[in-house]
């Protein structure tokens, strides 16, 4: 069974600080990995996606690793910003294709001005 | 392209009572999901459509819960004698099969409280 475990679970940083938010997962037959960002009270914005055959992607300020074999994956945000405060969450498609993902209990990050 | 619209935002019930939500997916996605989601936690699966037919259900949806898509448009999930422990965030996704990396678009959710 896949199970998806994101470290830390919060981060309060000051801002313009570069971080990396952390997500690891116990089955690497996996489609794709994906990264959201939910703000309170909201619904999940897609951040980027990494399809299996990737080692990473970038979006602005943004950029995702993955690591297969070892059932990791890294979300690196550059020079923070206040805007940046959210819950980042990390999910996995798993080997059937359904679509179906399975998420971590996310990363809650704060950046203070 | 307006997102996938969830309706209503907030539901407030008294326990025993039936409730049903409404999700309309982005217009050109054949696949459409509902999540659980609990304060400080993952969103949890529940089930999934491929245009009007249900493919798969999660142990989480006991007999109480129930799931539509009649026209493979917009999908109601109903929960029947609501209990305490289902209030939580009612969020639903859609996506387009072509490509199966093809991302998740969600709602803003319903938030349930049930009383």
């Amino acid at each position: 069974k896949q199970e998806v475990t994101q470290i830390p679970a919060a981060l309060s940083v000051p801002e313009g600080e570069n971080l990396v938010l952390n997500c690891s997962f116990t089955d690497s037959a996996i489609y794709n990995l994906q990264w959201f960002r939910q703000d309170p009270g909201k619904g999940l914005t897609s951040l980027l996606l990494i399809q299996s055959s990737q080692r990473e992607q970038t979006s602005g300020r943004l950029n995702a690793s993955l690591d297969k074999s070892s059932g990791r994956s890294t979300l690196y945000i550059a020079a923070s910003q206040p805007g940046d405060s959210a819950t980042y969450l990390c999910a996995v498609q798993g080997s059937s294709n359904t679509g179906k993902l399975i998420f971590g209990q996310g990363t809650t990050l704060q950046v203070k001005p | 392209d307006t997102g996938v619209s969830q309706d209503p935002r907030h539901k407030i019930t008294k326990r025993g009572q039936n409730v049903t939500f409404r999700c309309d997916p982005i217009s050109e996605h054949n696949r459409l999901y509902w999540y659980r989601q609990t304060l400080g936690q993952g969103p949890e699966f529940l089930t999934y459509f491929q245009n009007e037919a249900q493919l798969e259900k999660s142990r989480l949806l006991s007999d109480r819960f129930s799931a539509e898509r009649p026209k493979g448009s917009f999908s109601t999930l109903e929960i029947q004698r609501t209990e305490q422990g289902d209030s939580a965030m009612y969020l639903c996704a859609s996506s387009f099969s072509v490509s199966y990396n093809s991302p998740l678009h969600f709602g803003n959710g319903t938030r349930l409280t049930v009383t």
